[in-house]
């Protein structure tokens, strides 16, 4: 069985402050990562992919990949209100479906 | 907007009916996928379609649901004789390949 894991939260950080959230995988030959929020009642948004090791930054977003170790992160920097969402990593375990984890929940406290 | 679109976007429905739903993915996708989301929890995996052909379905899939892609394009989901437990906001998405796969707005399903 392939799995993707988070921690379910809440994650409660300070407005201004880093966020950092994970993602750990079980299957090593996984080529695509990606990362979604979303909004209460929502649909997930795309927020960042990434596809080979090491970090990939996108504004206040960093994603970083280790395949050696199995994990997947996503750094927020300067936390603002609106980055209060649930975070959902997604994996593509090579040509097959994309399998999300259950979703970290971030508040970003005033 | 051409990012993908589904119909409708609310569905209330009486245990035992059946009900329809449908996606347009964004057109130059081949991969479309569909998931089921209920509350507190992460999508979960229904069936995916690389252009016309139906690649996998999850056991979650009883032979009450069917999903369509006539010629590689719109998908169809359909759920007969529905239940209280189909209750979920139904998500679909496309992708280009095992490339970035972009949501829907989804469809949200409530079975009185």
């Amino acid at each position: 069985q392939k799995e993707v894991e988070q921690n379910s939260g809440p994650l409660s950080v300070p407005e201004g402050a880093i966020a950092s959230l994970n993602c750990t995988y079980s299957d090593r030959g996984s080529q695509s990562f990606f990362w979604y929020r979303q909004y209460s009642g929502k649909s997930p948004e795309l927020i960042m992919s990434i596809y080979s090791n090491g970090d990939k930054e996108d504004g206040r977003f960093t994603a970083q990949l280790n395949k050696a170790s199995q994990y997947v992160s996503l750094l927020i920097r300067d936390s603002q209100p609106s980055d209060s969402a649930t975070y959902l990593c997604a994996l593509n375990f090579g040509n097959e479906k994309l399998t999300f984890g259950t979703g970290t929940r971030l508040t970003i406290i005033p | 907007d051409t990012g993908v679109s589904q119909d409708p976007r609310h569905k209330i429905t009486k245990r035992g009916q059946n009900v329809t739903f449908r996606c347009d993915p964004i057109s130059e996708h081949n991969r479309l996928y569909w998931y089921r989301q209920t509350l507190g929890q992460g999508p979960e995996f229904l069936t995916y379609f690389q252009n016309e052909a139906q690649l996998e379905k999850s056991r979650l899939l009883s032979d009450r649901f069917s999903a369509e892609r006539p010629k590689g394009s719109f998908s169809t989901l359909e759920i007969q004789r529905t239940e209280q437990g189909d209750s979920a906001m139904y998500l679909c998405a496309s992708s280009l390949a095992d490339r970035e796969a972009f949501f829907g707005q989804g469809t949200r399903l409530t079975v009185v």
